[in-house]
C-alpha cells in the first residue's frame, strides 16, 4: 500500500506571496492531518480535516487554511507568507482520525517551505 | 507547564546497552500514546503506540504506559547505530481532539559504536 505522499517536496517563496501545498493519503484514510515543524517550536498542529470537514484547528493565524477533497486529498493554504512560515510542513493520515484504538498517523514526506 | 515533555537530552549510549526515553503528558484526558522516530531532514515514522496501562514490545521496543502517573516510556535494547535519531513522544486527547498529535520536544539518541 502507498504511503503517505507530499507535493511539492520543496519551496522558495517571498514574503507576501501565498502558496499551496497538497497531501494524497493513504488509501482507505479518511482523515488528514497538517503539522508545522520548526526547530524552535517543534512540531504544533495545524488542523484536521475529514469527509471534507475540518474537525480541528490548532493555534495558527487565518493565514493558514486547508480543505479536503471528496477523494480525502488535502490541500493547505498559507497567504501574505512572513519570513517565520519557513518550516517543515507535515501531513499525516489515519482512517478517522479518533482515539481509539485501531488509529495511528503516518507521515508524509514533507513540503520544506523557505520564506526569503 | 508544558503538554507533553520528553526527558532532556542528548542520550548517549554504547552499541549493545539499553535506551531508555521517557515523556509525561499534562491532559488525563489523553487516550492514545505514540513514539515516533524522526532521523535529520526526514519525516517522523511510527515505532509504537500503546493504549493500555502496561507494557507492549515489539521486537527490540518496548513502551510502558502509565496512566495514574501521566507517564510513558519507550525502552530500546541492543541499541544500534541505525537507532541514533531524534525521537518524538506524541499523545492523541480523546473527545473532540481529532486528529490532533500534541508531541513532545523530542529526545535526541546517539549510539556509539
Amino acid at each position: 500500500k502507498a504511503g503517505v505522499t507530499q507535493t511539492p517536496r520543496y519551496l522558495i517563496k517571498t514574503r507576501g506571496q501565498q502558496v499551496t501545498l497538497s497531501c494524497s493519503p493513504i488509501s482507505g484514510h479518511r482523515s488528514v492531518s497538517w503539522y508545522q515543524q520548526t526547530p524552535g517550536q517543534g512540531l504544533q498542529f495545524l488542523f484536521e480535516y475529514f469527509s471534507e470537514t475540518q474537525r480541528n484547528k490548532g493555534n495558527f493565524p487565518g493565514r493558514f487554511s486547508g480543505r479536503q477533497f471528496s477523494n480525502s486529498r488535502s490541500e493547505m493554504n498559507v497567504s501574505t507568507l512572513e519570513l517565520g512560515d519557513s518550516a517543515l510542513y507535515l501531513c499525516a493520515s489515519s482512517l478517522r482520525g479518533v482515539s481509539v484504538s485501531v488509529e495511528t498517523q503516518y507521515f508524509g514526506p514533507g513540503t520544506r517551505l523557505l520564506v526569503l | 507547564q508544558k503538554e507533553v515533555e520528553q526527558n532532556s537530552g542528548p542520550l548517549s549510549v554504547p552499541e549493545g546497552a539499553i535506551a531508555s526515553l521517557n515523556c509525561t503528558y499534562s491532559d488525563r484526558g489523553s487516550q492514545s500514546f505514540f513514539w515516533y522516530r524522526q532521523y535529520s531532514g526526514k519525516s517522523p515514522e511510527l515505532i509504537m503506540f500503546i493504549y493500555s496501562n502496561g507494557d507492549k514490545e515489539d521486537g527490540r521496543f518496548t513502551a510502558q504506559l502509565n496512566k495514574a502517573s501521566q507517564y510513558v516510556s519507550l525502552l530500546i535494547r541492543d541499541s544500534q547505530p541505525s537507532d541514533s535519531a531524534t525521537y518524538l513522544c506524541a499523545v492523541l486527547a480523546g473527545g473532540t481532539s481529532y486528529g490532533k498529535l500534541t508531541f513532545g520536544q523530542g529526545t535526541i539518541l546517539t549510539v556509539h559504536p
